[in-house]
């Protein structure tokens, strides 16, 4: 049982080039996030995901898309990197109520545009 | 608007107790969790406050009152291995958390 899994854990991009980050869980998790830290600043919720097939746009979504089209995976695509994006990425799951209501995190992915 | 505040920074020597506070205004409350992070790594699940009182962890016991708009994470009997950044955040819609910035904790010998 891996749990929360992210790839790639390190990446640096050029200003203006694309990425996809993947995030997977084998918890059979309904819902899934991305958020992304900042020195300073704390989590802050990018996009998120409430079942296969649906997203919804998190406190800062410019500049990101994402994409759950299967249960496990949800990724987080950069168009167009830019310098204001250089941050690290964590993706969490949660399952339903209950004993599943709290959110796991991965192990994070560091990005640094240049 | 929202907003969510802790200390920036706590220092305890070793065996001793440290209480963080937080304090929150959000437009929606389901609940009040506290993570820990560690330098470099994801946080970790430390408690889950629903409802109004304490809730205790073997050493680490979180308390809530929804009336004030406040919690608070007591860490007891300290050792080197909680020096770590201790996140408060608040449960919204859809199991949104939205973060407080995080306080760190420096434990001294």
């Amino acid at each position: 049982n891996a749990g929360v899994t992210q790839t790639p854990k390190f990446r640096v991009l050029k200003t203006g080039q694309s990425m996809t980050l993947l995030c997977a869980q084998d918890m059979n998790h309904e819902y899934m996030y991305w958020y992304r830290q900042d020195p300073g600043m704390g989590l802050r919720l990018i996009h998120y995901s409430v079942g296969e097939g649906t997203t919804a746009k998190g406190e800062v979504p410019d500049g990101y898309n994402v994409s759950r089209l299967k249960k496990q995976n949800f990724l987080l695509g950069l168009e167009s990197a830019a310098p204001s994006q250089t941050s690290v990425y964590f993706c969490a799951s949660r399952g339903l109520a209950g004993t599943q209501d709290t959110q796991y995190f991965g192990p994070g992915t560091r990005l640094t545009v240049l | 608007g929202q907003n969510i505040d802790q200390p920036t920074e706590m220092t305890a020597t070793e065996g001793a107790i440290v209480q963080i506070n937080c304090t929150y205004q959000t437009s929606g409350f389901n609940g009040l969790f506290w993570y820990q992070q560690h330098a470099g790594e994801a946080p970790t699940f430390l408690s889950y406050n629903v409802l109004d009182g304490l809730e205790e962890k073997g050493r680490f016991s979180s308390f809530l009152s929804r009336s004030k708009g406040y919690s608070y994470l007591l860490l007891k009997e300290l050792q080197m291995k909680d020096s770590a950044s201790y996140l408060c955040a608040v449960k919204g819609s859809w199991g949104k958390l939205q973060f407080g910035a995080g306080t760190q904790v420096v434990v001294t010998p």
